[in-house]
């Protein structure tokens, strides 16, 4: 069964710094990548997904991502971090084949300080 | 394009009373969709899932139970509510197509926040 893991909870930043948030994933085959972001009260938003492909994918609202297989990662970056930037951030692996599930990681909560 | 709706949005309910929260999708057709439960500075919990009318999938033995009457309905059911069973409720839904990247692509609804007393 895959895994996932965002090592870091909490991460403060200032704003218009760069900004990177981990995720590691435990699966034998080519996994679905994803992050979410879920502001306070709110339903989670999909900001980037990787399938296959080209390894840097963008997303929205200034984000990128990595896949690197050798170091099953999938980090979150953004150059310059927004106040608006501040929330909680999801990493979650889909299994290849037949199942529609996705595994997600317990949260990265960002704060970005003025 | 497609919208999920939830509701309620917040609900405050006795221990014991029944529970109803329902879940309903627009402009897309036989999509697969999915319970969630949040818990207070936890992450996502997967309750249910389901692939097609009448046809759910349970992950947690609980007290809770779903039921999909229609195409695009999913409802979330309990006839006793417990404390442990406050939390964040949010539902989501995917395209039909379980081996494929589109049909692993997760959408949330805006979440039903239930508060047992």
């Amino acid at each position: 069964a895959q895994s996932v893991t965002q090592p870091d909870i909490h991460i403060t930043v200032s704003e218009g710094a760069s900004l990177e948030l981990r995720c590691n994933y435990s699966y034998g085959a080519t996994p679905y990548l994803f992050w979410y972001v879920q502001s306070p009260g709110q339903g989670l938003q999909l900001l980037l997904k990787y399938f296959s492909g080209d390894t840097l994918v963008q997303g929205i609202k200034g984000f990128e991502a990595e896949f690197k297989r050798s170091q099953s990662s999938f980090n979150l970056r953004k150059p310059s971090v927004h106040w608006s930037d501040a929330a909680e951030y999801f990493c979650a692996v889909g299994a290849g084949g037949g199942g529609n599930k996705l595994t997600f990681g317990t949260g990265t909560q960002l704060k970005v300080e003025l | 394009s497609q919208t999920i709706h939830q509701w309620p949005a917040t609900l405050v309910q006795p221990v014991g009373s029944p529970l109803s929260l329902e879940c309903t999708v627009e402009g897309t057709s036989n999509p697969n969709l999915y319970w969630y439960r949040q818990a207070a500075g936890r992450g996502l919990q997967l309750l249910f899932y389901s692939v097609g009318i009448g046809q759910i999938s349970s992950e947690v033995p609980q007290n809770l139970s779903a039921s999909r009457p229609q195409d695009r309905q999913f409802i979330l059911s309990s006839k006793k509510l417990l404390l442990s069973d406050s939390g964040f409720y949010l539902c989501a839904w995917s395209k039909y197509g379980g081996g494929t990247g589109m049909g692993k692509t997760q959408y949330f609804g805006p979440g039903t926040r239930l508060l047992v007393l």
